[in-house]
């Protein structure tokens, strides 16, 4: 199985300052014969089920801010969070799913300092 | 709009089986495939397996197999999964989510508790 690891764990952001979650897979999520990275980010927040923010590392799903981003490529991932929100205040997730089982990273949570 | 909307809340005995469900509405049911994805009480999300909406293929992931089953039933557009041999440690958030092959979970449901104790 791919394992999907996440730093870190947990951080406080202020508001209006930016973050960082980097996601490093075991195995190369790229798939050569599309040159398409496997790669997916979810909010999770607590009472709802997890959102799909970011496809293929980098595409932005419909809805979701612009001052969420996601960049990578092969096995090292970054989810970055600009200007942040009160309402970003979640678990974030990487989720690989280039092959079964799909895999999520453990999670990282934000909070606001 | 797609909706996945899962049966309610359970409370099972150690030993004992559950079914959950998920109706799907608002797309084409038979186009996708059916994830179902667990969380733990303070835990991460877990992926237990899929079902190919269409042809009713399954894959479970290893911890899984030989507990869990997965089906669908065209008709009435629902997905269900059966959690077999019930311990205390599958007490959980269960969720179903669409995909299409080889991308990733667009829609989720809204999550069915299953409790398991004595």
């Amino acid at each position: 199985d791919i394992v999907l690891t996440q730093s870190p764990d947990s951080l406080a952001v202020s508001l209006g300052e930016g973050a960082t979650i980097n996601c490093k897979s075991s195995q190369s999520v790229l798939y050569r014969s599309d040159n398409k990275n496997y790669l997916a980010w979810y909010q999770h927040k607590p009472g709802q089920p997890p959102k799909l923010l970011i496809s293929w590392a980098s595409t932005r799903e419909s809805g979701v801010p612009v001052r969420f981003s996601g960049s990578g490529s092969g096995t090292d991932f970054t989810l970055t969070i600009s200007n942040l929100q009160a309402e970003d205040v979640a678990v974030y997730y990487c989720q690989q799913y280039s092959q079964s089982p799909r895999t999520f990273g453990q999670g990282t949570k934000l909070e606001i300092k | 709009q797609v909706q996945l909307v899962q049966s309610g809340a359970e409370v099972r005995k150690p030993g004992a089986s559950v079914k959950v469900s998920c109706k799907s509405s608002g797309d084409t049911f038979t186009d996708y495939y059916m994830h179902w994805v667990r969380q733990a009480p303070g835990q991460g999300l877990e992926c237990m397996g899929w079902i190919n909406l269409y042809s009713g293929d399954t894959n479970y992931a290893q911890k899984f197999q030989g507990r869990v089953t997965m089906t669908r039933d065209t008709s009435i557009t629902t997905a269900y999964m059966e959690l077999t041999r019930l311990r205390s440690d599958d007490t959980a958030m269960y969720y179903c989510s669409r995909a299409s092959g080889g991308a990733p979970f667009d829609y989720w449901g809204q999550g069915t508790l299953v409790t398991v104790s004595t």
